[in-house]
């Protein structure tokens, strides 16, 4: 069985920073793009980035582009979100997803809560 | 403001049919076979129900259909299920600005 797990979710303030994780299991984690996807309160989904299988690609929404960053790790089966600079906007649940091609997910986790707030 | 483009809303009263488009244009929906569709219940995750415009997961119910025409791309949910009530969400490749991935603004179906 797929599982995505995500933690790192927390309570920052502006400026601040915060690193989340997604540990992998039940699949071939070294075949798969892998993405972040956000969810503001009550708002619709976002894609915010994704990475290719080896790590050689990396594609970012605008909106995070100097602020984030994705990576991953084949020996552990997780990605991982570093987020520097944080904004109020930034606020949401954070959603890791395998990603059989760049722009679609078949698999999601369950999410972590990021608040970006004084 | 989405890159693409969906009705906030949609209901149906059950065993009938919906629709819910999906608008883009010729540097997302339009120009590549990349949509899909997720369906999200409160408090869940997304659910692929669609992938590469008409393409279901194994599992996903044949009332589920995609299609595409042009730069819109469409969902129909056949013989509504009170199960199906919930948020439903296009996404497609897309070459404009960031190159990745973008979504609609979401539809909310009402199963009545």
């Amino acid at each position: 069985e797929v599982q995505l797990v995500e933690s790192g979710g927390d309570l920052v303030q502006p400026g601040g920073s915060l690193r989340l994780s997604c540990e992998a299991s039940g699949f071939t984690f070294s075949i798969y793009w892998m993405s972040w996807v956000r969810q503001a309160p009550g708002k619709g989904l976002e894609w915010v980035a994704n990475i290719n299988q080896d790590g050689s690609e990396k594609y970012y929404v605008d909106s995070v582009k100097g602020r984030f960053t994705v990576s991953r790790d084949k020996a552990k089966n997780s990605l991982f979100l570093q987020m520097n600079t944080l904004r109020a906007e930034d606020t949401a649940v954070y959603y890791c997803a395998r990603s059989p091609s760049p722009a679609k997910s078949d698999s999601w986790g369950q999410g972590t809560l990021v608040i970006v707030s004084s | 403001q989405s890159a693409l483009t969906q009705p906030a809303s949609v209901s149906g009263s059950p065993g009938q049919s919906i629709t819910i488009s999906c608008t883009g244009t010729s540097t997302d929906v339009g120009g590549y076979n990349y949509v899909s569709w997720y369906q999200q219940h409160p408090g869940k995750a997304p659910k692929l129900i669609i992938h590469d415009v008409s393409d279901r997961p194994s599992g996903i119910s044949n009332r589920f259909s995609g299609s595409k025409s042009g730069n819109t791309a469409s969902l129909t949910i056949s013989g509504l299920q009170a199960e199906d009530e919930g948020d439903y969400y296009c996404g497609s490749y897309t070459t404009r600005g960031s190159l990745g991935w973008v979504f609609g603004g979401g539809t909310k179906l009402t199963v009545l």
